[in-house]
Formats: structure tokens, C-alpha cells, sequence
């Protein structure tokens, strides 16, 4: 697998804001996946994208593809305290997937 | 669907002893998966099985460790001679092969090597 890379590697918001984690790499991705973690939890999946300048909603989620196929995004609008945890962005060639080191969110209430 | 299951949730143990870990994947995956993740980072990929099949290994896995999946459905990981480096969580994963192939994840084993 290709090493992605996210920042921030930490946001703190207040319940209410909108979040923004960025994932990139130096190479082309053939796919990219996003998982959360919460604490003290393990890592499910949340949405792949495949296609370049893909967007996927889930609820107040937003998934983001670039159109080089080297960067993607997570959004969350208003985010709230089931929020909290850990996104990874997971870069998938063939098999192995690659995790990132993560976004912890936390949301002070 | 059962969810992957993992046993034991907690290992403690002494520098040198030998543990194995097993994990029970959902039932109708082909692929299975061992990760490692330590605090504050990602899950460490370590190696991955399709069916009884071993078709990788890490580079960054020693000799000390190693994995099994004799009939391709339950998988073991038993770490020889253990080193408290190798206190960890060590994630079970196992998935379907596809196009739009994604992780379930079991709860993990937690190591601590004293």
C-alpha cells in the first residue's frame, strides 16, 4: 500500500461546527476509504469512493474524491458528541489497506 | 451475521512467554486480516490471508510472530518469546473480495508484555 497522508492530527471543536479532515498522497490512489474510531473502539468502516471527483453524502457527512485521484476529504456540518473519535483515510491497492495515522475530533458539548 | 470475533479481549504476560490470539472472522468472508495499532496511531497492517492462503507478510513482522488459517476459516496469531515492544492492540479484520471490498473489524486483543 502507498502511505497517505491527514492532517490535522487533531481538532478540537465546539458542538455546533462544521469539521474538515484532509487526506493526500504524492500518488495516484486507486480508491480511498474512510473508517471511524471511537475511543476505546475499533475501526469501522464508513464509505469508499472510487472514482475521480466522486462526492458521497451520509447525513451531515461529506466524502470528497479529488479529481487527480490523489486527495480526498471528510466534512461533517454541525458536528455533535457522537461525533468524537478517530477518521482514518484508507488507501487501497489490491488488498492491503493502508491506514493513515487519523484526525482525532473531539467536541467539547 | 455474528460480527469477527476476537479471543482473548485482554492478555498480560511476562517478557519471554509465548501467546496466541485467535479471531473468528463472519462467517462467509474469504479474506482475513491481522493489524497491530499502539496509541495515538493507525492500525499497523501485519498480514493478510485469502481462504487458508498466507499471500503476505509485513516486513516489519519478525520471525517471532506468526499466523495461521489452517481451514481457511478461524485464524490464530502467536507471538513466540514476547518483548514488551510488543505490547499492543492486535485488530482481526475480515472482508468479501470485491470491487467494493470494506473491513469489519473485531474488538481486538490487548497485549501487555510486563
Amino acid at each position: 500500500g502507498q502511505q497517505v497522508m491527514q492532517i490535522p492530527q487533531y481538532q478540537h471543536v465546539q458542538e455546533g461546527e462544521d469539521f474538515t479532515t484532509y487526506c493526500n498522497s504524492s500518488t495516484t490512489l486507486s480508491n480511498i476509504q474512510w473508517y471511524k474510531q471511537r475511543p476505546g473502539g475499533h475501526p469501522v468502516f464508513l464509505i469508499q469512493l472510487v472514482k475521480s471527483g466522486e462526492v458521497k453524502k451520509q447525513k451531515r457527512l461529506t466524502f470528497q474524491f479529488g479529481e487527480a485521484k490523489k486527495n480526498s476529504s471528510l466534512h461533517i456540518t454541525a458536528t455533535q458528541t457522537t461525533d468524537v473519535g478517530t477518521y482514518f483515510c484508507v488507501e487501497g491497492s489490491n488488498y492491503k489497506l493502508t491506514f493513515g495515522k487519523g484526525t482525532l475530533l473531539t467536541v467539547n458539548p | 451475521d455474528t460480527g469477527v470475533s476476537q479471543n482473548p479481549r485482554h492478555k498480560i504476560t511476562k517478557r519471554g512467554q509465548n501467546v496466541t490470539f485467535r479471531c473468528d472472522p463472519i462467517s462467509e468472508h474469504n479474506r482475513l486480516y491481522w493489524y497491530r495499532q499502539t496509541l495515538g496511531q493507525g492500525p499497523e497492517f501485519l498480514t493478510y490471508f485469502q481462504n487458508e492462503a498466507q499471500l503476505e507478510k509485513s516486513r516489519l513482522l519478525s520471525d517471532r510472530f506468526s499466523a495461521e488459517r489452517p481451514k481457511g476459516s478461524f485464524s490464530t496469531l502467536e507471538i513466540q518469546r514476547t518483548e514488551q515492544g510488543d505490547s499492543a492492540m492486535y485488530l482481526c479484520a475480515s472482508s468479501l473480495a470485491g470491487i467494493n471490498e470494506k473491513l469489519f473489524f473485531g474488538s481486538g486483543t490487548q497485549l501487555s508484555v510486563l
